[in-house]
């Protein structure tokens, strides 16, 4: 089983819905979650973050954590064309007794206008 | 603040080169790391250090070594380039992420690397 595991897509969706991304993740014992937004060609960015269960969000993207059931997901409401990227799921994973992030392999999502 | 730096931004090997990506961050980061990214794909770990003098190996450490003598460095070394190695590396740093709100990672802008 991968550490982190993302559906690799890519996810389509109309300009004005919703798009849903989704992660699941194997260390029961993972506290930090992240979501990255690639652009092609460029560096991750960061934007969300989420500690704790349940769901954070911050102006159009929405965070939710469930950690009974290892899964983190990222709502992106009203898509709109400049959206389109490549979206990474990082979680942090235990490893003899240090820290480390793993990521996922990322889903592409595509926003049609 | 400059952040993660990285260089150089570009390079191009012959199978069997060697050489060394830099990575230096300015941000007193405690945790850095190496990633790779092959097209379309995600990052995959290569070496992570938690401090100066303490390294470890990530998913894929063939092919590659790494040391960190400072806080602020943590350069990749390849010793014989292979075709394989093709791939954007990424430095990035964070302070420890096993303690919530300390540890987003940064990201340098990378390095474009070609083995031919």
């Amino acid at each position: 089983q991968k550490e982190v595991e993302q559906n690799s897509g890519p996810l389509s969706v109309p300009e004005g819905a919703i798009a849903s991304l989704n992660c699941t993740y194997s260390d029961r014992v993972s506290q930090s979650f992240f979501w990255y937004r690639q652009y092609s060609g460029k560096s991750p960015e960061l934007i969300m973050s989420i500690y704790s269960n349940g769901d954070k969000e911050d102006g159009r993207f929405t965070a939710q954590l469930n950690k009974a059931s290892q899964y983190v997901s990222l709502l992106i409401r009203d898509s709109q064309p400049s959206d389109s990227a490549t979206y990474l799921c990082a979680v942090n994973i235990s490893n003899r007794g240090f820290q480390k992030l793993v990521f996922g392999t990322g889903t592409r999502l595509l926003v049609s206008p | 603040n400059a952040g993660v730096t990285q260089t150089p931004k570009f390079r191009i090997l012959k199978i069997g080169q060697s050489m060394t990506l830099q990575c230096t961050q300015d941000m007193n980061h405690n945790y850095m790391y190496w990633y790779r990214q092959d097209p379309g794909m995600g990052l995959k770990l290569i070496y992570y250090s938690v401090g100066a003098g303490i390294t470890d190996k990530g998913e894929v450490p063939n092919g590659y070594n790494v040391s960190r003598s400072t806080t602020e460095d943590f350069p990749l070394r390849l010793e014989l380039a292979a075709p394989s190695q093709t791939s954007v590396y990424f430095c990035a740093s964070s302070y420890n992420p096993g303690q919530p709100y300390n540890s987003p990672l940064h990201f340098g802008n990378g390095t474009r690397l070609t083995v031919t």
